[in-house]
């Protein structure tokens, strides 16, 4: 099956500090990538919509300066958490699309001290 | 958009005994899945089923596209089985709309 990867897998970094968290698909291409926020306890609510070749759609609500998307191929879309700060702690899940299927990334913890 | 609601939000149940989860959607969806997300964070996908019925071990699920509602069957429960369970749909190349899960605790 498709297969998505993220890295890092865990990251914990200082307030004031930019993240980049890279997303791969390994074995297939995917034009469109999304980036999904999972605070604890809590669903897996959309951030934005990642277009290889393409500025991202975000969702209402998030911030683009704050959170920069590059999608800069069929199998790679980043998402930089720029000027982290401890409400941006959350758990970060990307997934690629193959037909009408997405296939997700094992997620990244980010915690901001 | 399109509005996913999950139930019940919380499942307790010894080992060996059955449930039924159940995801209602407030319109027309293309696609249906339903994930398990085990205590590491990963999601599992354990079924695509915009429609219809397909089992796949001791798990089955069911879509009634007309009525809009999917159940998810879990016989025999392991704990193994212990996580949060979502559904989510979309429309088209929208991206999936996830409800709030069901987050299930086998007992040994």
């Amino acid at each position: 099956g498709a297969v998505v990867s993220q890295h890092p897998s865990w990251v914990i970094c200082k307030s004031g500090t930019s993240v980049k968290i890279e997303c791969r698909s390994l074995d297939f291409q995917a034009t469109t990538m999304f980036w999904y926020r999972q605070f604890p306890k809590q669903s897996l609510m959309l951030m934005a919509t990642s277009n290889e070749g393409s500025k991202a759609t975000y969702e209402q609500g998030v911030e683009k300066d704050k959170f920069l998307i590059n999608h800069a191929s069929l199998t790679l879309s980043t998402l930089t958490v720029t000027s982290a700060h401890p409400e941006d702690s959350s758990f970060y899940i990307c997934s690629a699309a193959s037909s009408s299927t997405q296939y997700f990334g094992p997620g990244t913890r980010l915690l901001v001290l | 958009g399109i509005q996913v609601e999950q139930s019940p939000p919380d499942l307790i149940l010894q080992e060996g005994a059955n449930s039924t989860l159940r995801c209602n959607f407030s319109d027309s969806v293309n696609n249906l899945q339903w994930f398990h997300q085990n205590p590491w964070g990963q999601l599992i996908n354990l079924f695509y089923i915009p429609s219809g019925t397909k089992q796949n071990g001791r798990l089955s699920a069911t879509t009634v596209a007309t009525e809009r509602y999917s159940l998810l069957y879990i016989s025999s429960s392991q704990t193994t089985d212990s996580g949060v369970y979502f559904c989510a749909v979309h429309r088209g190349n929208t991206p999936l709309v996830f409800g709030k899960g069901t987050r299930l605790s086998v007992i040994a």
